[in-house]
């Protein structure tokens, strides 16, 4: 069975610092994973996109990367601002038979002006 | 584009009565569709798979009696929570699937519901 973490948990950090965001993942056999964000009381925005075949998708100020085999992804947010303040998900696709993505614990990042 | 949608944005119920969900794909067809609940500071849990024109998957745990799905068209899928108790208050939100421009399927969430039941 498949489950994600995502490392820490919450995260605060002053304005202009580069942070990283963890998601680990127990089955390596996925179809592709993605970042999301989610404001308070809100539906979630897709931020990244990565294929199982790639190692890492770029998006303005953020960048993510994928190692597959060790089963890990890296949301990299630079120069963070006080806008970034949200909740990021890392969610896994299983395989390409299904749609069905399994959602990570979630990281929650205040950013202080 | 790639625009989801979901009616009620909040609904508040008595327990007993039953509440229905909307979700609509604006601006492209969905065949897929996926509901899921999200309680406070947690993660979302996948509750089922609608797909058009045939009946929903549900996932392990979800009673289908309970959770009732139907997708009637490639735009629009509903959720509704029968005979709704207190411990079915959560937040409610659907997505719906679309190849992206990376060539992977996406998913596009909607805005979420928020039920509240008393």
């Amino acid at each position: 069975k498949q489950e994600v973490t995502q490392i820490p948990a919450a995260l605060s950090v002053p304005e202009g610092e580069n942070l990283v965001l963890n998601c680990s993942f127990t089955d390596s056999a996925i179809y592709n994973l993605q970042w999301f964000r989610q404001d308070p009381g809100k539906g979630l925005t897709s931020l990244l996109l990565i294929q199982s075949s790639q190692r890492e998708q770029t998006s303005g100020r953020l960048n993510a990367s994928l190692d597959k085999s060790s089963g890990r992804s890296t949301l990299y947010i630079a120069a963070s601002q006080p806008g970034d303040s949200a909740t990021y998900l890392c969610a896994v696709r299983r395989n390409s038979g299904t749609y069905k993505y399994i959602f990570g614990t979630g990281t929650r990042l205040k950013v202080l002006a | 584009g790639a625009v989801v949608s979901q009616h009620p944005s909040w609904v508040i119920c008595k327990s007993g009565t039953s509440v229905k969900i909307e979700c609509r794909s604006l601006d492209f067809q969905a065949t897929t569709m996926f509901w899921y609940r999200q309680f406070p500071k947690q993660s979302l849990m996948l509750m089922a798979t609608s797909n058009e024109g045939s009946k929903a998957t549900y996932e392990q745990g979800v009673e289908k009696d309970k959770f009732l799905i139907n997708h009637a068209s490639l735009t629009l899928s509903t959720l509704t929570v029968t005979s709704a108790h207190p411990e079915d208050s959560s937040f409610y939100i659907c997505s719906a699937s679309l190849e992206g421009w990376t060539g992977g399927i996406e998913q596009y969430f909607g805005p979420g519901t928020r039920l509240t039941v008393t």
